[in-house]
């Protein structure tokens, strides 16, 4: 089945760790996107793609950190220097930059 | 800039009653607009789109027509079951910039 798998589905974190979050595709998608969800919000871009080696920073980029060295993989690192992680985090792919997005399950992120 | 504001929630209705959630935007140029579905604990699934000036889009029953002289793109469905219940996010995609820019959501309750 082609799709976009997050993983872990629920992560916890201590205050002062780094830590990173797994987005993988299989459906050949140039772009891929993260988003943080809050409670009653609607979603906010952290970090964008349009292709392997390249990545810019979305609305709110501080305290993140990408890379994409595969087309099939775009992990976050949720830096200590992100004063409130606690949130739910998306990851979406597209064709390309201007395509529709479709959205993997997510990772509920706690920060303890 | 460019923004949606949706209608706020909960909307709870009950089974077999008809569906409105409405959906306006402000943009500039002819963005693409979109509904997607986010059930509990899960990430987002689109539901519909519509890519020009009054195009419906539709999908399990759900329709949408974009409304370019009223900047709408208006969610409805004749008849809700109680699967329907989840938080619904209309989107409009920012040709210039790229990115997805998604109301806050509206929660949706069907009761049986």
């Amino acid at each position: 089945d082609g799709g976009i798998t997050q993983s872990p589905k629920y992560l916890f974190r201590k205050e002062g760790q780094n830590v990173t979050l797994s987005c993988e595709q299989n459906l050949n998608h140039d772009a891929m996107y993260w988003y943080r969800q809050d409670p009653g919000q609607g979603l906010r871009l952290i970090y964008y793609s349009q292709i392997v080696n390249d990545f810019q920073k979305g609305d709110i980029a501080e305290g993140y950190s990408v890379s994409r060295e595969k087309k099939e993989s775009f992990p976050l690192t949720v830096t200590s220097a992100q004063k409130n992680p606690t949130a739910f985090y998306l990851c979406a792919s597209s064709m390309g930059l201007a395509d529709t997005q479709y959205f993997g399950p997510g990772t509920r992120l706690t920060v303890l | 800039g460019n923004s949606v504001t949706q209608m706020e929630g909960p909307v709870t209705l009950s089974e077999e009653a008809f569906l409105t959630i409405n959906c306006t935007y402000t943009a500039t140029g002819y963005p693409s607009l979109f509904w997607y579905v986010q059930y509990p604990g899960e990430g987002l699934q689109l539901l519909l789109k519509a890519t020009k000036a009054d195009d419906k889009g539709s999908n399990k029953g759900f329709e949408a027509t974009y409304r370019k002289e009223t900047t709408s793109f208006h969610l409805e469905k004749g008849s809700v079951q109680v699967s329907d219940s989840a938080v619904y996010f209309c989107a409009l995609s920012d040709k210039s910039s790229y990115k997805l820019i998604f109301g806050s959501g509206t929660r949706l309750l069907v009761r049986p």
